[in-house]
């Protein structure tokens, strides 16, 4: 049964501390995408990459964030220093190169900073 | 400026009628439109793809119409369950459609009452 999985699945931190969250994509995906959730605004996404490549990171904020993908089994988004207005639920999702337009989600990481 | 637009108040209906969620968007020219489901502490899960030469498409119980004179998609589920008490997504191709990128709609949450 594959299955996107995201690591660590509740995180609780301090204001100013690092948070990095974990993605494995489905085997073979060539395709991830990083979303935030939030009451608020809702499914935002924050970047998304191809083949490892980043494509579009326009939706995350670039004095904080970065997104990675250090090899075809492992994307990660980190957050530095991180902030109470950080906190939500972000979703990773993979897409395989035959479908590209179906997405496949994570259970998500919910991040509480304090 | 772009949007898109589902209910927001929660859909309540009987067990066994059919629900029918609404997703609007505006200055949009999607590719295609996409239904997802979500549960509570859960990613959201593809239900459905329509692409805009396409009318209608069926599931099961699950119907889609696209309608991009009206700017306009329904989702139906007939003969509904409790089990298919959940938030409903609708999602848009956004920009070039071999992108997979997706903008996501708020979410309407679909009550089944036995």
């Amino acid at each position: 049964d594959a299955r996107v999985t995201q690591t660590p699945r509740d995180k609780v931190t301090e204001m100013g501390q690092e948070v990095t969250m974990r993605c494995q994509p489905i085997l073979g995906h060539n395709t991830v995408f990083w979303y935030r959730q939030t009451m608020m605004q809702g499914l935002e996404l924050l970047a998304y990459f191809r083949n490892r490549a980043p494509l579009d990171d326009s939706g995350m904020p670039k004095d904080r964030f970065s997104a990675e993908m250090p090899d075809a089994t492992l994307a990660t988004l980190k957050i530095q220093p991180s902030e109470p207005r950080d906190s939500a639920v972000y979703f990773c999702a993979s897409g395989s190169a035959t479908s590209q337009e179906t997405q496949y989600f994570g259970p998500g990481t919910r991040l509480l900073v304090l | 400026s772009q949007k898109i637009e589902q209910n927001s108040e929660a859909l309540n209906i009987q067990e066994g009628k059919t629900a029918t969620l609404t997703c609007n968007y505006t200055n949009y020219s999607p590719a295609y439109l996409q239904w997802y489901r979500q549960d509570p502490g859960r990613g959201p899960v593809f239900l459905l793809l329509i692409r805009e030469n396409e009318k209608e498409k069926r599931k099961e119980r699950l119907k889609v119409t696209f309608d991009t004179t009206l700017k306009q998609s329904l989702f139906h589920i007939t003969a509904s369950q409790p089990a298919d008490s959940a938030t409903y997504l609708c999602a848009l191709a956004h920009g070039s459609s071999n992108t997979g990128k997706l903008i996501f709609g708020q979410g309407t949450t679909l009550q089944v009452k036995p």
